[in-house]
């Protein structure tokens, strides 16, 4: 198995670029959550997905979008990327709700200039 | 105020020294959780808790839920110990994270 997988490692973008973070995992999760962590601070939620089908916003969701495919694969989007993204981030899933471990992706380093 | 905070933030002990982060919270959950993250940057759970105390190896975890409270402690600390632990609190789908506390063991 090979957990929650995360593509791509690292990414340069100019202010204003797109790009889309992709994350897979493969232990069958219903739940998936996208993450970005900012130095000196905690884990923050972008957006998650309770299913397959839906999805909700977290803590800070502004400038992103995310696509639950199916039930292996949660994409987060940045239309117009901006400084303020500049962060790593971290998709994660678990099965169901509260009462199970989260599982990480070894996280994206996303540089916006 | 933040609803999770750990303590310290930042902690630095010799080797095979007793260790506590504390993670105290201000919201009603379902469950804490303590996580590790290595200084390469991946995120490994450690505990998962809603009541009483739990151990792996030379890691325990207590919780007290009336007191909003919980403990990591590290017996016998090792330099590969060096990391950043996080603790979380949640009900339902979202987890609310705190700061984490940056543990480093010198040999």
């Amino acid at each position: 198995n090979a957990g929650v997988t995360q593509t791509p490692k690292f990414q340069v973008l100019k202010t204003g670029q797109s790009m889309t973070l992709q994350c897979a995992q493969d232990m069958n999760h219903n739940s998936m959550y996208w993450y970005r962590q900012d130095p000196g601070m905690g884990l923050r939620l972008i957006y998650y997905s309770a299913s397959e089908g839906t999805t909700d916003k977290g803590e800070v969701p502004n400038g992103y979008n995310v696509s639950r495919l199916n039930k292996r694969e949660f994409s987060l989007r940045l239309e117009s990327a901006a400084p303020s993204q500049t962060s790593v981030y971290f998709c994660a899933s678990r099965e169901g709700q509260t009462y199970n471990e989260q599982f990480f992706g070894p996280g994206t380093r996303l540089t916006v200039l | 105020k933040n609803e999770v905070e750990q303590s310290p933030q930042n902690l630095t002990a010799q080797e095979g020294e007793f260790i506590t982060i504390n993670c105290s919270y201000s919201v009603g959950i379902s469950a804490l959780h303590w996580l590790q993250q290595h200084p390469g940057g991946g995120i490994v759970s450690l505990f998962m808790l809603s009541s009483g105390k739990k151990k792996h190896g030379r890691l325990i975890a207590t919780i007290n839920i009336q007191e909003k409270h919980s403990s990591l402690h590290i017996t016998a600390s090792h330099p590969r110990d060096s990391a950043v632990y996080i603790c979380a609190v949640g009900s339902n789908y979202q987890l609310i994270w705190g700061a984490g506390t940056k543990l480093i063991i010198k040999p």
